[in-house]
């Protein structure tokens, strides 16, 4: 089975913080992605990763940055922390064969900002 | 115009009914599509994707799929209160994956 693990279940910061997320994936996937999730907007893409050391920005890169240094790890870098990041943050690897691909979604970690 | 869009609900339904949760998309190129349900407090994980213009069956779960009409659905036959769930439809048009905003579902017993 697929494990994608979060470092994080729940995350209590405060404003100007800088934040670190972390995702492992055990299955040698080459893609992994960085949603948030709010209610009423559904899951919104911040940054993904074709390939270590690659990263494109997704829909809301603003405020985050990201690591790819080992194919199995990603991290979401918040630079300094503001309530409006506060969030459910979902990250998710797949194994890229094209149109055929699925996403596998770690268990999350509810960031709360104050 | 959003990628995938599904009415939010909430959908109520009987326990023992069926549910049909549906979903549209906008670009003709998309190849592949995905349900993913979601409990309250929960990750996405993955019931059913489906390729091919039809319908296709696992279990109490049946995924449809008109390319022509960019329609998928999900029917979900003899609903039980543990289906009681956010379904998000997702569509992978090959250069990336966009989710619809879930709908929600609520069995009663």
């Amino acid at each position: 089975d697929v494990k994608v693990t979060q470092s994080s279940r729940y995350l209590v910061k405060r404003t100007g913080e800088k934040v670190f997320l972390e995702c492992v994936q055990d299955m040698d996937h080459e893609n992994m992605f960085w949603y948030r999730q709010d209610p009423g907007l559904g899951l919104r893409l911040i940054y993904f990763s074709y390939d270590v050391k690659m990263k494109e920005k997704g829909d809301i890169p603003e405020g985050y940055s990201v690591s790819r240094e080992k194919k199995e790890r990603f991290s979401l870098i918040l630079e300094s922390a503001s309530t409006n990041q506060t969030s459910m943050y979902l990250c998710a690897s797949s194994q890229w064969t094209g149109w055929e691909s699925e996403q596998f979604f770690g268990p999350g970690t509810r960031l709360t900002v104050l | 115009q959003k990628e995938v869009e599904q009415n939010s609900g909430p959908l109520s339904v009987p326990e023992g009914a069926i549910a049909s949760l549906n979903c549209t998309y906008s670009d003709r190129g998309s190849q592949s599509f995905f349900w993913y349900r979601q409990y309250s407090g929960k990750s996405p994980e993955l019931i059913m994707f489906i390729y091919s213009n039809g319908d296709k069956e696992d279990g109490r779960f049946t995924a449809q799929l008109n390319k022509a009409s960019q329609y998928v659905s999900l029917l979900i036959r003899d609903s039980q209160p543990s289906d009681s769930a956010t379904y998000l439809c997702a569509v992978n048009t090959g250069n990336q994956f966009y989710f619809g905003t879930g709908t929600s579902l609520t069995v009663i017993p």
